[in-house]
């Protein structure tokens, strides 16, 4: 079992509705990342938060310590959110962190 | 003000050859990351500096991957020789500090290894 799970592993949703990616952790973590990765691979840092939401335009991101699960919501959905989206925890000794990363929700939004 | 740089972006070697890999961070960020990312998963780390030290290398294939970082800005990963399953996209990010910071990453190198 991988130390973070990512679902879907695929949506398709249609200009406008809202969509949700989920992530579920196994371990303790300091922090955790949402992150968008476009074809051709670069790859761009949403939030990062280790308590409640965070809010950016028309994405939400939420964290539940507790339950060990996060979600990111895209309001009004547009295709040029198509993209993976990728969760990773932060974890590791006080001096420095490591990323563990899902393997990411393909997002396509149709128009 | 400039983002990660990494070059080349594409590289294609037959199997049994080296291959290097440049990436120049974000001026001013002592956090330097390589990740290697296989084709439909995350991105894994390969290595961690703080400046020019190695503090997290424990994922690293030593037997034939090697990194230096020798004044703390630049780095560069080694593939000695290169295998197939070598193939991949190298990724290069930055962070100001090392916990709860922001990474910035480099466009990535394809590497395809025949």
């Amino acid at each position: 079992k991988n130390e973070v799970e990512q679902s879907p592993q695929n949506l398709t949703a249609q200009e406008g509705e809202f969509i949700t990616i989920n992530c579920s952790y196994s371990v303790g973590i300091s922090a955790l990342h949402w992150l968008q990765q476009h074809p051709g691979g670069g790859i761009v840092s949403l939030f990062m938060l280790s308590s409640g939401k965070k809010k950016h335009g028309r994405l939400i991101a939420t964290i539940n310590i507790q339950e060990k699960h996060s979600s990111l919501h895209i309001t009004a959905s547009h295709p040029r959110d198509s993209a993976v989206y990728i969760c990773a925890v932060e974890s590791g000794e006080t001096s420095g962190s490591r990323l563990t990363f899902g393997e990411g929700t393909q997002l396509t939004v149709n128009p | 003000e400039a983002g990660v740089v990494q070059s080349p972006r594409y590289k294609i070697i037959e199997k049994k050859q080296p291959v290097a890999f440049w990436c120049n961070p974000i001026s001013g960020h002592n956090t330097l990351y390589w990740y290697r990312q296989n084709l439909g998963q995350g991105p894994e780390l390969l290595i961690r500096y703080e400046n020019e030290e190695a503090v997290d290398d424990s994922q690293l294939p030593k037997d034939r991957f090697s990194a230096e970082r020798l004044k703390g800005v630049d780095s560069t990963l080694k593939i000695q020789p290169a295998e197939l399953g070598d193939s991949a996209v190298y990724l290069c990010a930055s962070s100001f500090g090392g916990k709860r910071e922001t990474q910035y990453f480099g466009p990535g190198t394809r590497l395809l290894v025949l």
